[in-house]
């Protein structure tokens, strides 16, 4: 089983739409959970991050924590052609420093 | 700040080659990650350095791969001798919190 599972996709919506991105992990010592978005060809950047159980909203996203599920999910609300990239799903100990990344799911917004 | 910076960006090299790959972490940052991303794996921590003291390079692949941070400015990553199955991008990252990815250098191994 990988430490954190994403479903690779292409997961395609229509401009507009909502999009949900899951995330799975295998370490209930995860304490800290990120979403990087990264463009081809381009680096990582950090989109989001959620330390708690519940959701944590910050403009168009919104990433949902539950702990006893180790389930992590980021919502792109009003999608546009701009959201499309690859989103990775990432997870760090409790007092750790190293992030544990997915292979990531790749998001395709459509006109 | 210029955020993280690493050289080349590119290189294409021939198997047996030494090959060296550089980062100059964000300033101020004590922590530096050297990560290879691949389609089949994805991306993985080869090794992290905390105020350039090497603190877990449990992700280096083999003893070909080599990593050093000689001062707070500036990271290496050296393979040595390179092998076809080495070709990837390789990111340097530094953090603060969260982590600050440089453009990374894609690395074609003939």
């Amino acid at each position: 089983q990988k430490e954190v599972e994403q479903n690779s996709g292409p997961l395609s919506v229509p401009e507009g739409a909502i999009a949900s991105l899951n995330c799975t992990y295998s370490d209930r010592g995860s304490q800290s959970f990120f979403w990087y978005r990264q463009y081809s060809g381009k680096s990582p950047e950090l989109i989001m991050s959620i330390y708690s159980n519940g959701d944590k909203e910050d403009g168009r996203f919104t990433a949902q924590l539950n702990k006893a599920s180790q389930y992590v999910s980021l919502l792109i609300r009003d999608s546009q052609p701009s959201d499309s990239a690859t989103y990775l799903c990432a997870v760090r100990r409790g007092g750790g420093n190293k992030l544990t990344f997915g292979t990531g799911t790749q998001l395709k917004v459509e006109l | 700040d210029a955020g993280v910076i690493q050289s080349p960006r590119h290189e294409v090299t021939e198997m047996g080659q030494e090959v060296t790959l550089r980062c100059k972490p964000i300033s101020g940052h004590d922590y530096l990650f050297w990560y290879r991303q691949t389609m089949m794996r994805g991306l993985e921590l080869l090794i992290y350095f905390n105020n350039n003291v090497p603190i877990d390079d449990s992700g280096m692949p083999e003893d070909r791969f080599s990593a050093k941070m000689p001062n707070a400015s500036f990271s290496t990553l050296k393979i040595q001798p390179s092998e076809p199955r080495d070709s990837a991008v390789y990111f340097c990252a530094s953090r603060g919190d969260p982590q600050y990815f440089g453009p990374g250098t894609r690395l074609t191994v003939l």
